[in-house]
């Protein structure tokens, strides 16, 4: 069974430019989750999917984010335009779904955005 | 809200022995899960070891455990026989119990944990 993945593994881009990061959940995992972390800090929540409806987006950083999940399946997330302190390695996460209360949450291995 | 301290940014250990990995939390919540995760370089993130609030019992798995001390909302990582694979970034993290459906995770700022052999 493949693991959550996520494309680019690094992206650098210029400050004002924009950039699309992408996760592909294990298939079946109604759950998706975004997550951040800034260097040296700790992984900040940033938005949880269930299939293709935001339940809680309460972690985004302000409008320049912006998250979807087409169909229920892999979702996007967009930043535009980029600022120096986006700069950070956005990770994915995904668990199978609401009747299992004790789900575990499966990582991807993370993209690295790098914003000059 | 929820947060979560690791006070060790680095830890390094001799092959073979035994390392201990700190993390405290503060919550107002009874009921809540907490959980280790380990993330070798360049590789994904991976669940080593997790711990429901209401167990009075220490969660084990083969050579990782727990000290869970509810009272003092403190959550250490015991590593026994290290061994050169478990040198990765650990980050301990916590889970609400209440909020179903809301399974977001609250982590610490990590400890890298280095194998010397």
């Amino acid at each position: 069974e493949a693991g959550v993945t996520q494309f680019p593994s690094h992206s650098v881009i210029e400050k004002g430019q924009t950039v699309t990061l992408r996760c592909d959940p294990i298939s079946g995992h109604d759950n998706l989750y975004w997550y951040r972390r800034v260097m040296g800090k700790e992984i900040k929540f940033l938005l949880h999917f269930v299939k293709e409806s935001k339940q809680d987006e309460s972690g985004m950083p302000n409008n320049r984010f912006l998250a979807e999940r087409t169909g229920g399946t892999y979702s996007t997330l967009k930043v535009q335009p980029a600022e120096l302190e986006d700069s950070g390695v956005y990770f994915c996460a995904s668990s199978p779904g609401l009747a299992v209360s004790t789900d575990t949450q499966y990582f991807g291995p993370g993209t690295r955005l790098t914003v000059l | 809200a929820q947060t979560v301290t690791q006070s060790q940014p680095e830890m390094s250990v001799q092959e073979a022995e035994t390392v201990t990995l700190s993390c405290t939390y503060d919550t107002s919540e009874s009921d809540y899960y907490l959980f280790w995760y380990k993330q070798p370089p360049s590789r994904q993130m991976i669940l080593v070891i997790r711990q429901e609030a209401y167990k009075q019992q220490n969660a084990t798995e083969n050579r990782f455990s727990v000290n869970f001390q509810k009272a003092a909302k403190s959550f250490s990582l015991k590593i026994s026989d290290s061994q050169l694979g478990d040198a990765a970034m650990y980050f301990c993290a916590y889970r609400s119990y209440l909020n179903f459906g809301n399974e977001k995770l609250t982590f610490g700022t990590g400890t890298r944990l280095t194998i010397i052999p």
